[in-house]
């Protein structure tokens, strides 16, 4: 079946650091993959998207690159704030109807000041 | 739009209680999703609708589950009766057509002590 794999956190970071969190992916066929964010005491939020191979997804400084080849679609930021602590998940699903998200395990995200 | 509203945001109860949990979609959106996020097994869809009707209850763990959604702004998720490993957080999303750029509520966190 389909899946999604993330890197174990929690990563740890001061502020400014460069942020990348992995994520790699197992489908057949082409998903769209989204990363999303879950601030404490909330509810995940679509933080960006990707729809085919090589598309970019951004969204408030951060981007991923959607990698066919490498079947990856990993997070950077080049600057993170305290404000992005957070947990983020990495996930697919496909276009045509209906299709189930499939989620990663999540990593957690402390930066610190 | 408030967005997604769920209630309780927390709960405690007792093995063997009856719970429901309550959630508001946002207004016009006829899809809606309840996930539960555990530590252990991570964020699992457990039911979905689409214009009040249940498409997919594949997810529900067990009978003890069951979810209504009686109209276009309400839906309940009931656990009856409630066991110790059934606490989590659980989450109500709702979208706009088949969309997996789903808008989650704050989520609930039952305990079942």
């Amino acid at each position: 079946g389909d899946s999604v794999t993330q890197m174990e956190g929690p990563v740890t970071l001061s502020e400014e650091a460069f942020l990348t969190i992995n994520c790699t992916y197992t489908a057949t066929g082409y998903p769209s993959l989204f990363w999303y964010v879950q601030y404490p005491g909330e509810g995940l939020q679509l933080l960006l998207k990707a729809t085919k191979a090589d598309d970019k997804g951004s969204n408030k400084g951060f981007e991923a690159t959607y990698r066919k080849e490498t079947t990856s679609f990993h997070l950077e930021k080049g600057s993170v704030q305290v404000s992005d602590s957070a947990v983020y998940f990495c996930a697919l699903s496909f276009s045509g109807g209906y299709q189930k998200v499939t989620f990663g395990t999540g990593t957690k995200l402390q930066v610190i000041p | 739009d408030a967005g997604v509203i769920q209630s309780p945001r927390h709960e405690v109860t007792e093995m063997g209680q009856e719970v429901t949990l309550r959630c508001k979609p946002i207004s016009g959106h006829d899809y809606l999703f309840w996930y539960r996020q555990t530590m252990m097994r991570g964020l699992e869809l457990l039911i979905y609708f689409n214009n009040n009707v249940p498409i997919d209850d594949s997810g529900m763990p067990e009978d003890r589950f069951s979810a209504k959604m009686p109209n276009a702004s309400f839906s309940t998720l009931k656990i009856q009766p409630s066991e110790p490993r059934d606490s989590a957080v659980y989450f109500c999303a709702s979208s706009l057509g088949p969309a997996p750029e789903a808008f989650f509520g704050q989520g609930t966190r039952l305990t079942v002590v």
